[in-house]
């Protein structure tokens, strides 16, 4: 089983649509979780962090699941311009603040 | 500001033949890491380090090696290149506060495309 673990999707959803994704983790230990957005051929860009039990930002909201092991990323209103992979990290209790990224979920926003 | 630089942005390599990646990173960071990046597969961490001077094994360190002389600049190393090292080389660094022991993020570098022929 690997250690973080994403639907690759893609996801393909209307313009307004409310879409999420769903990523598990395998180490019960893991301290920390990020959601990255990773356009076609560009580099990953930290879209949120979430430490406690969740994050809301505009239209974006993150949520940590501890017992069942799983963050979520909602996105409201969803935009043309959304359209990308997105990326959730696992961060455990290491010295070095070492990431343990999933293999990415690919969303498609249609107009 | 910069953030992270990457150099080269690509690179077409001969089975065997070596070369050196560079990462630079104008933000003071601790914490700086390589990763590879190949279809079906992710994020993959090869080698990492946590301060000037030191270095240590990710993931999938076999075939690189790496080197941290300066803070700002973390070197990955290929010394004999392999077919299987085709792929998407990305850097990145990360702050830590000594106070704070929560993790931060990553600032990613563009990264840089090889191919190995």
């Amino acid at each position: 089983r690997k250690e973080v673990e994403q639907d690759p999707g893609p996801f393909n959803v209307p313009e307004g649509a409310t879409v999420a994704f769903n990523c598990t983790y395998s180490n019960s230990a893991s301290q920390s979780f990020f959601w990255y957005r990773q356009d076609c051929r560009k580099e990953p860009k930290l879209l949120m962090s979430v430490y406690s039990s969740g994050n809301e930002d505009g239209r974006f909201t993150a949520q940590l699941n501890r017992a069942s092991q799983y963050i979520s990323l909602l996105i409201r209103d969803s935009k043309l311009s959304d359209s990308a992979t997105y990326l959730c990290a696992v961060s455990g209790n290491n010295a070095g603040n070492m990431l343990t990224f999933g293999g990415g979920t690919r969303l498609m926003v249609k107009p | 500001n910069a953030g992270v630089t990457q150099t080269p942005k690509f690179r077409v390599l001969k089975t065997g033949q070596s070369m050196t990646l560079l990462c630079a990173q104008d933000m003071n960071h601790e914490y700086m890491y390589w990763y590879r990046q190949d279809p079906g597969m992710g994020l993959r961490l090869i080698h990492y380090s946590v301060g000037e001077g030191t270095t240590a094994k990710g993931e999938v360190p076999d075939g690189y090696n790496v080197s941290r002389l300066k803070k700002q600049n973390f070197l990955l190393g290929l010394e004999s290149a392999a077919p299987s090292q085709t792929s998407v080389y990305f850097c990145a660094s990360s702050y830590n506060s000594r106070t704070d022991p929560l993790p931060y993020g990553y600032t990613f570098g563009s990264g840089t495309r090889l191919t190995v022929v």
